[in-house]
């Protein structure tokens, strides 16, 4: 069956660290990739999202990911988060109209 | 309209009760989702509307869930007879196609069964 999954369910890191949560899915063919992020209290929105071409996809607020087809993998990263990073954020996949997300990291960056 | 729109933003029911949710997408956005997050957990996909085609009723979690969608508008989601577990958020999201723009999302409908 088709599924996304996040390594980790909590992160903790100070302001300055870098971040990287982990994204695999399980889908064949063609897929559309994306990361959510809802920060709280907020409605979920788009970070970033991959369809085809570069691997290497920017997003808003400094965050990138990286498509790795090889590994089924896409994984989000910052190089140094600040604290209103804090949120939840979710791996998407799309294959045929069929958006599927991961569990959720919850991100908390400490002061 | 600006946004995806949800109503209503919070329900309180009494368990055994039907429930009805309605979600009016970004007007002109042809792909349709409802998701269900229970507390602490990820997105549960329940249905998927794109235009004219029969719907992806996959996820619908029993039979006591069904959703309708007119045409490329407005979507309400019914639950019978709801249970506690049904207690979660309801979130509609909708977007231009699917497998292509980003979805966007609704603020939920905060269940709960009593």
């Amino acid at each position: 069956a088709q599924s996304v999954s996040q390594h980790n369910h909590h992160v903790i890191l100070s302001e300055a660290a870098s971040l990287e949560l982990g994204c695999n899915y399980s889908y064949g063919g063609t897929v559309n990739l994306f990361w959510y992020v809802q920060y709280p209290g907020q409605h979920l929105q788009l970070l970033l999202k991959y369809f085809s071409g570069d691997p290497l996809v920017k997003g808003i607020k400094g965050f990138e990911a990286e498509f790795i087809k090889s590994k089924f993998s896409f994984n989000l990263r910052k190089p140094s988060v600040q604290w209103s990073d804090t949120a939840e954020y979710f791996c998407a996949a799309d294959s045929w109209g069929k958006l599927q997300f991961g569990a959720g990291t919850q991100v908390v960056v400490t002061p | 309209g600006a946004g995806v729109s949800q109503s209503p933003s919070n329900k309180v029911t009494e368990k055994g009760k039907d429930v009805e949710l309605r979600c009016d997408p970004i007007s002109g956005h042809t792909a349709l989702y409802w998701y269900r997050q229970r507390l602490g957990q990820g997105l549960e996909f329940l249905i998927y509307f794109q235009g004219n085609s029969a719907p992806d009723k996959s996820g619908l979690p029993s039979d006591r869930f069904s959703a309708e969608r007119t045409g490329e508008s407005v979507s309400t989601l019914t639950i019978q007879r709801t249970q506690q577990e049904d207690s979660a958020v309801y979130l509609c999201a909708s977007s231009l196609a699917s497998g292509g723009p980003e979805a966007f999302f609704g603020q939920g409908t905060r269940l709960t069964v009593v």
